[in-house]
C-alpha cells in the first residue's frame, strides 16, 4: 500500500541558506501535518492543512512557510537557515473524516545545518 | 503548559515480560483522541494504538493495550510478552477537540529496552 512519501530523505545545507522539502501524502488523504524532531526530543507540530487550506499553525518560526498544492502534496520551505534548524522534519496525512484517527507519518527527512 | 505527561525517560523489561508505559494529558475537551506511536532508532513513527474520549472500552491492537482511565486522564500503554524488536522510543499523542484536522501534541517519550 502506498504510504506518505518526504523527499529528500537527507538534506544538509549551510547557514543562511534555504531549503525546501516536500511531502506526498497517502491517495486520498487531504490533510497534512508537518512535525519537527530536533535530536533526542518529541516532535514539535509546526503547521497543518486542510484541504490546501491552513488548519492550524504551532511553533513554526517566521522563517518558514508551508503550503498544500492542487495535488494535495504539501511542501516546507525554510529560509535563513540556521544551526538549530537541523533536525528530522516528518510530514503525516490523514482523511479529515475517517472514522480511524490514524495519523500516517512519512519516513521524515534529516536536515543537517552546517 | 505541558499537555501530554511521560514520566518515564527510560525502561527496561526483560524479554517475554509485560511493561507499562505511562501516559497522563491534560484537557478541558470533552472530545479528543489518544494515540501511542513507536519511534526505532530507524527514525521512522509506527502507529500502535488509538482511543477515543468516548470510547468505553479499552483499545487493544496485538500485544498492545491502552488502559485508559479517563477520571485519572491517563492512557498508559501495555506491552505483553516484550520482545527484543520492541526496544524503541515510545510516543504518547493527543489530539484535542472535535475537529479531525486539529493538530496531535506529543509527549517527551520513554525509552524502552527490552533485555534478552
Amino acid at each position: 500500500a502506498a504510504g506518505v512519501i518526504q523527499s529528500p530523505r537527507h538534506l544538509i545545507k549551510e547557514k543562511r541558506e534555504t531549503a525546501t522539502l516536500k511531502c506526498y501524502p497517502i491517495p486520498r488523504h487531504d490533510t497534512v501535518y508537518w512535525y519537527q524532531q530536533g535530536p533526542g526530543q518529541d516532535p514539535q507540530f509546526l503547521i497543518s492543512f486542510y484541504e490546501k487550506m491552513q488548519s492550524d499553525k504551532g511553533s513554526i518560526p517566521d522563517r518558514f512557510s508551508a503550503q498544500q498544492f492542487s495535488d494535495y502534496h504539501s511542501e516546507l520551505n525554510m529560509s535563513s537557515l540556521e544551526l538549530g534548524d537541523s533536525a528530522l522534519y516528518f510530514c503525516a496525512s490523514r482523511i479529515n473524516r475517517a472514522r480511524n484517527e490514524k495519523l500516517f507519518f512519512g519516513s521524515g527527512t534529516q536536515l543537517s545545518v552546517l | 503548559a505541558q499537555k501530554i505527561t511521560q514520566t518515564q525517560p527510560g525502561m527496561f523489561v526483560q524479554e517475554k515480560e509485560a511493561v507499562t508505559l505511562d501516559c497522563t494529558y491534560d484537557t478541558s475537551d470533552q472530545s479528543y483522541g489518544l494515540f501511542w506511536y513507536k519511534q526505532p532508532s530507524s527514525g521512522e513513527m509506527i502507529f500502535l494504538i488509538y482511543q477515543g474520549s468516548y470510547d468505553e472500552q479499552n483499545a487493544t491492537e496485538g500485544r498492545y493495550s491502552l488502559n485508559f482511565q479517563k477520571a485519572r486522564k491517563s492512557a498508559n500503554l501495555v506491552i505483553s510478552a516484550s520482545q527484543l524488536g520492541d526496544s524503541a522510543m515510545y510516543f504518547c499523542a493527543m489530539r484535542e477537540g472535535p475537529y479531525n484536522n486539529n493538530d496531535m501534541r506529543f509527549g517527551a517519550g520513554t525509552r524502552l529496552t527490552v533485555k534478552p
